[in-house]
């Protein structure tokens, strides 16, 4: 039974630059969330995509942006990016109809540098 | 809105030494809490979870941790560390919709040995 998966592992671009992100959820997970991890720091939530649709947002700006795929499978984008946007971003999967108590599985995340 | 602290930045303990992480938080409801794991270059491992019930949670690698609500506190032990257990550690609270966790700073664990 695979786990969440996620590429690439690592990624180092410019600013200004665009990204993409991937993640597949766990094997029965339908329900996709994205956190950003910086350098020494918690994750941050970013956002979920639950039916292909964008379930709930944290506090980011427009420039992240993310789709869900009928795979469930979903994509973190990033539009010009700056220095700051560096960090660990981690995909979490969660079972159909999320409830507080369930457990979010995490994949191993990709690191992305800005330059 | 919700919060988590994680006072201890760095912790070093000694090989078989009891250890205590230290999770305080804010939320307005009953909460539910996490505690995960993470080691380098890793993704987060759930180690134990409370949402009702009993306030002493029993986790995985002999973690255990108690919820105590007139602390707003949800502290994580360990009787006898291993060296394996050096990691980051961190806590973590749901909100009611189940979709969105607000992590503390997190823990660094060293273990000497």
């Amino acid at each position: 039974d695979a786990g969440v998966t996620q590429s690439p592992t690592h990624l180092i671009k410019t600013r200004g630059q665009q990204v993409t992100l991937r993640c597949s959820p766990k094997s029965g997970h339908d329900t996709v969330s994205w956190y950003q991890q910086a350098l020494g720091q918690g994750p941050q939530f970013i956002f979920q995509y639950y039916e292909e649709e964008e379930r709930q947002r944290g506090n980011f700006p427009d420039r992240f942006s993310g789709h869900q795929f009928p795979n469930y499978s979903s994509e973190l984008n990033v539009n010009a990016l700056l220095l700051g946007d560096s960090a660990l971003y981690l995909c979490a999967s969660n079972p159909p109809v999320p409830e507080p108590t369930d457990t979010q599985y995490f994949g191993p995340g990709t690191r992305l540098t800005v330059l | 809105a919700q919060s988590v602290t994680q006072p201890d930045i760095h912790i070093t303990v000694s090989e078989g030494a009891s250890l205590e992480l230290r999770c305080n938080y804010s939320y307005g409801a009953t909460p539910y809490l996490f505690w995960y794991v993470q080691s380098p270059g890793q993704g987060l491992q759930l180690l134990l979870k409370y949402f009702s019930g009993d306030t002493l949670v029993q986790g995985i690698k002999g973690f255990e941790a108690e919820f105590k609500r007139s602390q707003s506190s949800f502290n994580l032990r360990k009787p006898s560390v291993h060296w394996s257990d050096a990691a980051e550690y961190f806590c973590a609270v749901i909100n009611n919709a189940g979709n969105m966790l607000t992590f503390g700073g997190g823990t660094r664990l060293m273990v000497k040995p």
